[in-house]
């Protein structure tokens, strides 16, 4: 079974803090995600790598960055945490090219204070 | 911008009946189409994919396309209570980018 895990499933920070949100998936996929979920607006994507080192930016990377220094692991860095980045983090990877369906880890709940 | 529609719901079915969920997407270009269901406070997790026009199953679970009218649905029957979750709708527009809809919660009642 493929298995997505996230470093914490609860996570509360003060406004201002820089956070790290880490992801590490165990079936070698090529493609990973960073999504926020947020109720009544479904999933959106902040970040995506396609390859060790490579990046592009989702739909809504503002005050977001990432890193992927290994194939198995996909961090998300909020540089300087603010009350409207309150959310439910998903990490997701995915194997093989394009469209291919998107595994997910348990999520992390975030609540900046 | 590229768009993935679902009735929010709720969606509520008395045990054994067919639940039917339904989604449309706005870019005719869509190649790939996924459904996941995500129960409360848990990770969304896919239930099945379809890439061409026409139905496929997967037991209780029927997924149908029909790209000329941009829309895909998503049938469960002999409905459980253990199916109460929130459904989302995926569509893959190309490239590495897939939109996710804001899902349909569905509510099976013993």
């Amino acid at each position: 079974d493929v298995k997505v895990t996230q470093s914490s499933r609860y996570l509360v920070k003060r406004t201002g803090e820089k956070v790290f949100l880490e992801c590490v998936q165990d079936m070698d996929h090529e493609n990973m995600f960073w999504y926020r979920q947020d109720p009544g607006l479904g999933l959106r994507l902040i970040y995506f790598s396609y390859d060790v080192k490579m990046k592009e930016k989702g739909d809504i990377p503002e005050g977001y960055s990432v890193s992927r220094e290994k194939k198995e692991r996909f961090s998300l860095i909020l540089e300087s945490a603010s009350t409207n980045q309150t959310s439910m983090y998903l990490c997701a990877s995915s194997s093989g090219g394009e469209g291919t369906e998107a595994f997910f880890g348990q999520g992390t709940r975030l609540t900046v204070v | 911008q590229k768009e993935v529609e679902q009735n929010s719901g709720p969606l509520s079915v008395p045990e054994g009946a067919i639940a039917s969920l339904n989604c449309t997407y706005s870019d005719r270009g869509s190649q790939s189409f996924f459904w996941y269901r995500q129960y409360s406070g848990k990770s969304p997790e896919l239930i099945m994919s379809i890439y061409s026009n026409g139905d496929k199953e997967d037991g209780r679970f029927t997924a149908q396309l029909n790209k000329a009218s941009q829309y895909v649905s998503l049938l469960i029957r002999d409905s459980q209570p253990s199916d109460s979750a929130t459904y989302l709708c995926a569509v893959n527009t190309g490239g590495f980018k897939t939109i996710f809809g804001a899902g349909t919660r569905l509510f099976v009642k013993a």
